[in-house]
């Protein structure tokens, strides 16, 4: 059973704070990665994916990944309130392309606090 | 932006009646998913669909459930004889490369 795990919160950090969202997975061949913003009611938001060890850094936000520790995190730099919602990390699973599916974990919910 | 459109936002259906959602992916996407979530839990893989045919479907994805692309831009889920626990949100998504995946707004179905 391939697992995503992740904290289920709430993370709560005060504006303009950098917040840290964490990540393990199981499948040790795992080669994406991505992390979805997800608000309350609403569909999952693409926010950012990462392929490779080391960090990726887009605007506001940063994405590690480790595979020896099978470890992805996301770093939210100047926190906004608007950033409030659930985070989901997510696994590409499958064998190739047409079976290639996402595994999620149950999600990071943070609280910006004004 | 292109986006996954789904109809309809919202269903409430009897118990053992069936159900078909509807998805129009992104026109130049070749991979098309359905996934769900029940309320408070994580987002489940349900099924991909690839050069007309599946691809690949969890253990949730049983003789219940089917998926179709009807026509060049369609791609729809029914879902028959619904139970209670059938009641999720569900996503539909599609991808280019079958890497990069792009949500729907999802379908909330509630079963009475």
């Amino acid at each position: 059973q391939k697992e995503v795990e992740q904290n289920s919160g709430p993370l709560s950090v005060p504006e303009g704070a950098i917040a840290s969202l964490n990540c393990t997975y199981s499948d040790r061949v795992s080669q994406s990665f991505f992390w979805y913003r997800q608000y309350s009611g609403k569909s999952p938001e693409l926010i950012m994916s990462i392929y490779s060890n080391g960090d990726k850094e887009d605007g506001r936000f940063t994405a590690q990944l480790n595979k020896a520790s099978q470890y992805v995190s996301l770093l939210i730099r100047d926190s906004q309130p608007s950033d409030s919602a659930t985070y989901l990390c997510a696994v590409r699973t499958g064998s190739g392309a047409g079976s290639y599916q996402l595994t999620f974990g149950k999600g990071t919910k943070l609280s910006v606090i004004p | 932006e292109p986006e996954v459109t789904q109809t309809p936002s919202h269903q409430v259906t009897q118990m053992g009646q069936e159900v078909i959602l509807r998805c129009v992916p992104i026109s130049n996407h070749l991979y098309f998913y359905w996934y769900r979530q029940i309320l408070g839990q994580k987002v489940e893989f349900l099924v991909s669909f690839y050069n007309n045919e599946i691809s690949e479907k969890s253990e949730i994805f049983d003789d219940q459930f089917s998926v179709e692309r009807p026509d060049g831009s369609n791609f729809t889920l029914k879902i028959r004889s619904t139970k209670l626990e059938d009641s999720a949100m569900y996503f539909c998504a599609s991808s280019r490369d079958g890497n990069t995946i792009y949500f729907g707004e999802g379908s909330w179905l509630t079963v009475v």
